[in-house]
């Protein structure tokens, strides 16, 4: 069992539709968790983190994160074509430094 | 401000050569890391450096690998006696520091023929 797990996709929605995707982890020592975006043939670029159990809302996006199920979200509202990418989920434990990614999460935007 | 800048951008090589990358932090930045994506293992963790601390090497796959930071910025990752398998995309992340969220840079994709 991987570490930090998503599912590959690809998910496909609707334009103005919400995406949803889910990302779960297996070792309860990860603290705080991270959703990059990951453009083809692009590194990725930050989103949003998500320290406390509950949700975090920034523009569009929204993660959400529940420690005793062991799951993080991100919803991303009035999806738009530029959305289309794919969305890496990674967990870093309290007393470490690197992070532990999961396969990512392709997500396709349909006009 | 400027990002994590990295080169070269792309990189061939024959198998058995020496590779150098380097990395170029986020001003200010003292917290440095360095990954890998491939497609078969995803994106995986290799090096990191805080400050005057010992790196954390636990990443690294083989004793081939190896990496350097001076002056607390710059850092070197260095491949002696390339395989294919080390085909890949290394890419380089900074943070502000211990337990800070991490940039990354555009990457250098290595190809080893």
């Amino acid at each position: 069992q991987k570490e930090v797990e998503q599912n590959s996709g690809p998910l496909s929605v609707p334009e103005g539709a919400i995406a949803s995707l889910n990302c779960t982890y297996s070792d309860r020592g990860s603290q705080s968790f991270f959703w990059y975006r990951q453009y083809s043939g692009k590194s990725p670029e930050l989103i949003m983190f998500i320290y406390s159990n509950g949700d975090k809302e920034d523009g569009r996006f929204t993660a959400q994160l529940n420690k005793a199920s062991q799951y993080v979200s991100l919803l991303i509202r009035d999806s738009q074509p530029s959305d289309s990418a794919t969305y890496l989920c990674a967990g870093r434990k309290a007393a470490g430094n690197k992070l532990t990614f999961g396969g990512g999460t392709r997500v396709l935007v349909k006009p | 401000g400027a990002g994590v800048s990295q080169s070269p951008s792309n990189k061939v090589t024959e198998k058995g050569k020496d590779v150098e990358l380097r990395c170029d932090p986020i001003s200010g930045h003292t917290a440095l890391y360095w990954y890998r994506q491939s497609l078969g293992q995803g994106l995986e963790f290799l090096i990191y450096f805080q400050g005057n601390s010992a790196p954390d090497k636990s990443g690294l796959p083989s004793d081939r690998f190896s990496a350097e930071r001076t002056g607390g910025s710059v850092s070197t990752l260095t491949i002696q006696r390339t395989q294919q398998e080390d085909s890949a995309v290394y890419l380089c992340a900074s943070s502000q520091g211990q337990g800070h969220e991490q940039y990354f840079g555009p990457g250098t994709r290595l190809t080893v023929t």
